[in-house]
């Protein structure tokens, strides 16, 4: 079964700073991944999604994440942060129909 | 489009009792996965279904279950609860449970149990 690794569990940056949250996975086989953020006291939503083609996949609010196939690594990036990015960000990996998520990573934009 | 249902919002329960939660999918999708959220451990897979069928199992006790109608609804169920137990169970639906289909949420139910 797949795993799911995200480092820094709590980020905390300024607003206009820039946002890399990493995320490696260990799966032998094609992988679907995925970006979800989790807005404070809202539900999760999808950010961005790789399925295949170019490795670098924009998704809604200016994020962006880049797969890396050597390095099993899917990073979430962001140039410069709002206040409204404070959030919970999590990624999925999903292999033979079954989605594994990491722990997540908890940002605060103080503003 | 309505999203994801889930009912209800909070539960408050003591040990060793039941719960059932449950959860309406988005209209036309046929599969739904459970979620357990804690904040040690994020995420954890309960099980999926798809078609009434249960077809992904994750790594929890027999004291979890659940079950999915014709209608796509599903419910799952904790018997015999612990403290442990106390999260928020998540559900998401997708259209077919395919590689390709993203997860929708629901906002989730919390559970506590005293």
């Amino acid at each position: 079964a797949q795993s799911v690794s995200q480092h820094n569990h709590h980020v905390i940056l300024s607003e206009a700073a820039s946002l890399e949250l990493g995320c490696n996975y260990s799966y032998g086989g094609t992988v679907n991944l995925f970006w979800y953020v989790q807005y404070p006291g809202q539900h999760l939503q999808l950010l961005l999604k790789y399925f295949s083609g170019d490795p670098l996949v924009k998704g809604i609010k200016g994020f962006e994440a880049e797969f890396i196939k050597s390095k099993f690594s899917f990073n979430l990036r962001k140039p410069s942060v709002q206040w409204s990015d404070t959030a919970e960000y999590f990624c999925a990996v999903k292999g033979n129909n079954r989605l594994a998520f990491g722990k997540g990573n908890q940002v605060v934009v103080i503003p | 489009k309505a999203g994801v249902t889930q009912t209800p919002r909070y539960l408050i329960k003591t040990r060793g009792q039941q719960v059932t939660l449950s959860c309406s999918p988005i209209s036309g999708h046929r599969s739904v996965s459970w979620y357990q959220q804690t904040p040690g451990q994020g995420l954890q897979f309960l099980f999926e279904y798809f078609s009434e069928t249960q077809r992904n199992k994750g790594n929890f006790p027999g004291r979890f279950s659940g079950r999915q109608f014709s209608n796509s609804r599903s419910e799952m169920n904790v018997s015999t609860l612990e403290l442990g137990d106390s999260a928020l169970y998540l559900c998401a639906s997708h259209r077919d449970g395919g590689n390709n289909s993203p997860l929708h949420f629901g906002n989730g139910t919390r559970l506590t149990v005293t």
